[in-house]
């Protein structure tokens, strides 16, 4: 398997509720990341996990939380969202830390819509 | 900081014309420069990059430490390289993309 999934597709959300993204890759990869892309704008990095543990956050309000259960799943709990937070949210992948990070794998991405 | 232009949000070509699309960057260190590339209703994915030198459906790119660019190139335009184009770079454990272009390849 060599592609990167994300559940759901779709999600709309009221300022109350409490939802979760999914991510998910088989290919042996070690870091995982969760990006925002707005409409007409390029994605921006939100979190970074690397070998299970959390290496960077971007400064990302704490309403978004991340969790690396294992090697191969990555989630994004939300909670307490904000209209403004309307936008495409893109997982990757990428082999290893050091070299090859740039080269990440993306998933086709969830469309969240906060009312 | 690190930093990525893309100078045009969009781009119209001939088929068949050749095509460039610039990128320049800013960084302190020694970047590790990509393209990525976006087709209608398709995910983000890998086109090109520096460190391979290769030529992936006719694209290429080199990079200019000198004048920090990074432009993708391809001779001849062909109607399937309509797609958005970012170039992106690697540094501080982090992947930063640019604005973006709009690639049309007029029929």
């Amino acid at each position: 398997d060599t592609e990167v999934t994300q559940t759901p597709k779709h999600l709309v959300m009221g300022m109350t509720n409490k939802k979760s993204l999914k991510c998910e890759q088989h290919m042996g990869h070690r870091a995982m990341y969760w990006y925002k892309q707005k409409a007409k704008k390029p994605p921006e990095l939100m979190f970074v996990y690397s070998y299970e543990k959390l290496s960077i956050n971007e400064s990302v309000p704490s309403r978004f939380s991340p969790e690396c259960p294992n090697s191969s799943l990555l989630n994004l709990h939300l909670h307490a969202l904000q209209p403004e937070d309307s936008a495409l949210y893109l997982c990757a992948s990428s082999r290893n830390r050091d070299r090859g990070n740039g080269e990440q794998f993306f998933g086709p991405g969830t469309r969240l819509t906060v009312l | 900081a690190q930093r990525v232009t893309q100078p045009e949000k969009l781009l119209s070509v001939f088929k068949g014309a050749p095509v460039e699309l610039k990128c320049n960057y800013s960084y302190s260190g020694s970047p590790e420069l990509f393209w990525y590339v976006q087709y209608s209703r398709q995910r983000l994915q890998l086109l090109l990059r520096h460190i391979s030198r290769e030529s992936i459906k006719g694209f290429t790119a080199d990079l200019n430490k000198g004048e920090t660019s990074f432009h993708l190139k391809k001779p001849f335009a062909q109607e399937e390289d309509s797609a958005m184009y970012y170039c992106a770079l690697f540094g501080n454990e982090k992947l930063t993309f640019g604005t973006g272009t709009r690639l049309t390849i007029i029929p």
